[in-house]
């Protein structure tokens, strides 16, 4: 069965602009979660959606925001980017809740010039 | 510090050694996890532990959990050079469920 899906794979973007990330996860997962990982940071829990509906946020700014669709898939969009959002984001799924753990995407690197 | 922290930060073994990375929390959880991660690409789940086991086993992996000391440990027996990545300790918290906080991570090289 298919991974999880993360698009694009590398992006270049310049300070101030917009960026729209995407995540299709498992066939059947309902759970999607966006983390944020940095040398510096580690892996930073960004979101997590359920159904449609945001059940959980990190601590970052409004700037950081996401959706999900009905069949599952998940969007994450960054406004006026700044140096400091370059990381690999990474999306996992799960099937329902966390006891049956995550499968995570191979992630978008996201780099801001 | 954080919620859940691994130990040690880096690790440089034989290949044919055992490894053995711990991690330590602060907080009641609802499981805890491990992940390895080669590289800077996606994480790959190994195996999950509910706060009412103690141990489970999965191939050359065994994870131990000791809820009175808020810690757990990784064993990767008979290493293996295709086991150098990063392991991460996740913890799925009771107080919030649906959040899962992910350690700074331990950085193993087996060599060959």
């Amino acid at each position: 069965k298919a991974g999880v899906t993360q698009t694009p794979r590398y992006l270049i973007k310049t300070r101030g602009q917009q960026v729209t990330l995407s995540c299709s996860p498992i066939s059947g997962h309902r759970s999607v979660s966006w983390y944020q990982q940095t040398p510096g940071q580690g892996l930073q829990f960004l979101f997590e959606y359920f159904s449609e509906t945001q059940r959980n946020k990190g601590n970052f700014p409004g700037r950081f925001s996401g959706r999900q669709f009905s069949n599952s898939r998940s969007e994450m969009n960054v406004s006026t980017l700044e140096l400091g959002d370059s990381a690999l984001y990474l999306c996992a799924s799960s099937f329902e809740g966390l006891n049956y753990g995550y499968t995570f995407g191979s992630g978008t690197r996201l780099t801001v010039v | 510090s954080q919620q859940g922290e691994e130990d040690p930060q880096a690790l440089s073994i034989q290949e044919g050694e055992n490894a053995t990375m711990n991690c330590s929390y602060k907080t009641s959880i609802n499981n805890l996890q491990w992940y390895r991660q080669n590289s800077g690409r996606g994480l790959v789940h190994l195996i999950l532990i509910r706060s009412n086991e103690r141990e489970k086993h999965s191939g050359r992996l065994r994870v131990t959990l000791d809820t009175s000391k808020k810690s757990s440990s990784l064993l990767i027996t008979a290493s293996r050079a295709a086991d150098t990545a990063s392991y991460f300790c996740a913890t799925s918290l009771k107080t919030s469920y649906d959040k899962v906080i992910f350690g700074p991570g331990t950085s193993l090289s087996v060599i060959p």
